[in-house]
This record gives C-alpha cells, structure tokens and sequence, in this order.
C-alpha cells in the first residue's frame, strides 16, 4: 500500500540556519502531497501541498518541490527561527475523500 | 477557509467510564469524517471513518466496542470511548476530508487522559 517515509529526529538548529526534512512516498498512483504543522499541544495545520509533479509549494518561507522522479517531497526553508520549533508531518492523499497518509513526523527544535 | 470544530481540547477521566469527543463542521457539510490517534512522539494513525447515515469503518486491530462512531448529520460525528483505560490514553484527531488536491481539514485535537 501507500505509504510516506520521513527523516528521522530530532532535528536542532541554531536560528537563521538552513532546515531539510526529507520525505520520500510510494504511492500507486498519482498522489497530492502534504506538509502539515503541528505546534505543542495543537492540532494539526497545513504547511504547503503540492498536487502534481514539478508543483512547488511554498508557505511562510518553507517550500518543498513534487519530484516524482526521486518520489519525493522535501521540506526546506532557508533561515529559521525559535518559533519554528514544532513536529512536521509529511502526508499524501490518493484522492478525493480519502485518508491522509502520514509519514512519523519530525520534531524540530530551533534555538536562538 | 472549511473548519472543523473538535470539543473537548482535553479530557480527563477515571478508568472504567465513558468519553464522548464531538467533532463538527462549521462552515460545509462533510459526509466523512476521519478519526485519527496519536502516541506521544508518534505519527497519526487513521482508526476509523464514520460515513452520515451509516456505519463506520475502523481500520484493522481497531475495537468497534470500544471505539464507538456516530455520524449523526453532515455536520457532526462523535467519537465515544467506553469503559476507558490507561492505555486508551492518547491524542484523538478528527478530520474532514478535502476534495482531491485539497488539504483536510484537522480538527484541533482531544488530549486524553485516563487515571
């Protein structure tokens, strides 16, 4: 089945450093993909997506490309800060209606 | 944009009893709703969908018993954990599928706690 395999964690950075999370799918299909953002004790909101391949998504400074060549689905931004500590989820979605697919999630910790 | 309102934040009950986690969409009509659970450190693990005018589906190892859902309109499901454990203790997160190409659209999640 589909599935979404994400970089391991914790990620810690110093502010103003460059962030990679990397995130790679196996779909069967032609799947849209997510970032979504959870802050402690929070839900979870959506970060970017990209619906087809070569899209890029962009949000608040963070972007990440649909390669379907390399399937994958990289997170980057190129200065962060303390208040982007948080877990990044990589997600895909095989269609309309159907349950998001989450990678485990990579946690974030960014310090000044 | 869609939201969906998830009630309570959190929780916290005595084992042996019952909770009911309301999720509701405020601004559309969703006629599916996703229930996810989260270990601490973990990622989201679709237990059940609950369908508006029939019967849920849970996912494989998931308790039916335990785990009850009821989809009682298109703008509300609930989610009831009966005869709560310890172990039952988690993060509950429901949401409502966008079209193809579109985000879901999360609920802000039920930290539950059972002593």
């Amino acid at each position: 089945g589909d599935s979404v395999t994400q970089m391991e964690g914790p990620v810690t950075l110093s502010e103003e450093a460059f962030l990679t999370i990397n995130c790679t799918y196996t779909a069967t299909g032609y799947p849209s993909l997510f970032w979504y953002v959870q802050y402690p004790g929070e839900g979870l909101q959506l970060l970017l997506k990209a619906t087809k391949a070569d899209d890029k998504g962009s949000n608040k400074g963070f972007e990440a490309t649909y390669r379907k060549e390399t399937t994958s689905f990289h997170l980057e931004k190129g200065s962060v800060q303390v208040s982007d500590s948080a877990v990044y989820f990589c997600a895909l979605s095989d269609g309309a209606g159907t349950a998001l697919i989450f990678g485990k999630g990579t946690t974030l910790s960014v310090s000044s | 944009g869609a939201v969906v309102s998830q009630h309570p934040s959190w929780v916290i009950c005595k084992s042996g009893t019952s909770v009911k986690i309301e999720c509701r969409s405020l601004d559309f009509q969703a006629t599916t709703m996703f229930w996810y659970r989260q270990f601490p450190k973990q990622s989201l693990m679709l237990m059940a969908t609950s369908n508006e005018g029939s019967k849920a589906t849970y996912e494989q190892g998931v308790e039916k018993d335990k785990f009850l859902i009821n989809h009682a309109s298109l703008t509300l499901s609930t989610l009831t954990v009966t005869s709560a454990h310890p172990e039952d203790s988690s993060f509950y997160i429901c949401s409502a599928p966008g079209g193809k190409g579109a985000e879901a659209f999360f609920g802000q999640g039920t930290r539950l706690t059972v002593v």
